[in-house]
């Protein structure tokens, strides 16, 4: 069974501090995405990642895929208050998405 | 264009009864899935739909139910609620479902209380 585990499950940031949010799934897959949920709201698409070495890049925030480590990143750069929320990565389980367990990210002053 | 709407947005039950929840896609999607989040197991797949069809179940009892109308908009079901249903219930549309490496559109949710 597709297992996807996220790390870490919580990361307290100063604002302009660069981080790395980890994703690593347990079968093969060639499709990653990445969703933002803000308290109380719903998930909101950022990446989707296809294939072996894709990278994406949206403001400050760059995904990345390696499908031969079965390893997904986001990494933020020099964060802001506003990027504060819970980022979740989800994997194609065949017709349904498998999701990690989310990372809540508080970027503080 | 609008979006995946859901309704109703908050509901409170108590145990034993049964609820529905509405979910309208994006117009032109023809995929809806349902998912379940609660802060102990996180999201959860309930199924998919597709042109009426159920296309993929998740590991739930048999409890929840779903169907699929022909205008693509689809509804669940949870008979006889236990407390451990209490969750924030996801639907997501797409054109043709993940299988076809889109993006899924998150609806605003529905969050369900059982007492």
């Amino acid at each position: 069974e597709l297992k996807v585990e996220q790390n870490p499950l919580f990361l307290s940031m100063q604002e302009g501090k660069n981080y790395t949010i980890y994703c690593n799934y347990s079968t093969t897959s060639d499709r990653l995405y990445w969703y933002r949920q803000d308290p109380g709201k719903s998930l909101e698409s950022l990446f989707v990642l296809l294939s072996n070495g894709a990278v994406k890049q949206e403001g400050r925030l760059m995904a990345s895929l390696d499908t031969k480590a079965r390893l997904s990143t986001l990494h933020i750069t020099a964060a802001v208050h506003d990027l504060s929320a819970t980022y979740f990565c989800a994997v194609d389980g065949t017709d349904k998405l498998i999701f990690g367990t989310g990372t809540r990210l508080q970027v503080f002053p | 264009k609008a979006g995946v709407t859901q309704t109703p947005r908050y509901l409170i039950k108590t145990r034993g009864q049964q609820v529905t929840l509405s979910c309208s896609p994006i117009s032109g999607h023809r995929s809806v899935s349902w998912y379940q989040q609660t802060p102990g197991q996180g999201l959860q797949f309930l199924f998919e739909y597709f042109s009426e069809t159920q296309r993929n179940k998740g590991n739930f009892p048999g409890r929840f139910s779903g169907r699929q109308f022909s205008n693509s908009r689809s509804e669940m079901n949870v008979s006889t609620l236990e407390l451990g249903d209490s969750a924030l219930y996801l639907c997501a549309s797409s054109l043709y479902g993940t299988s076809a490496q889109e993006t899924q559109y998150f609806g605003p949710g529905t969050r369900l209380l059982v007492l």
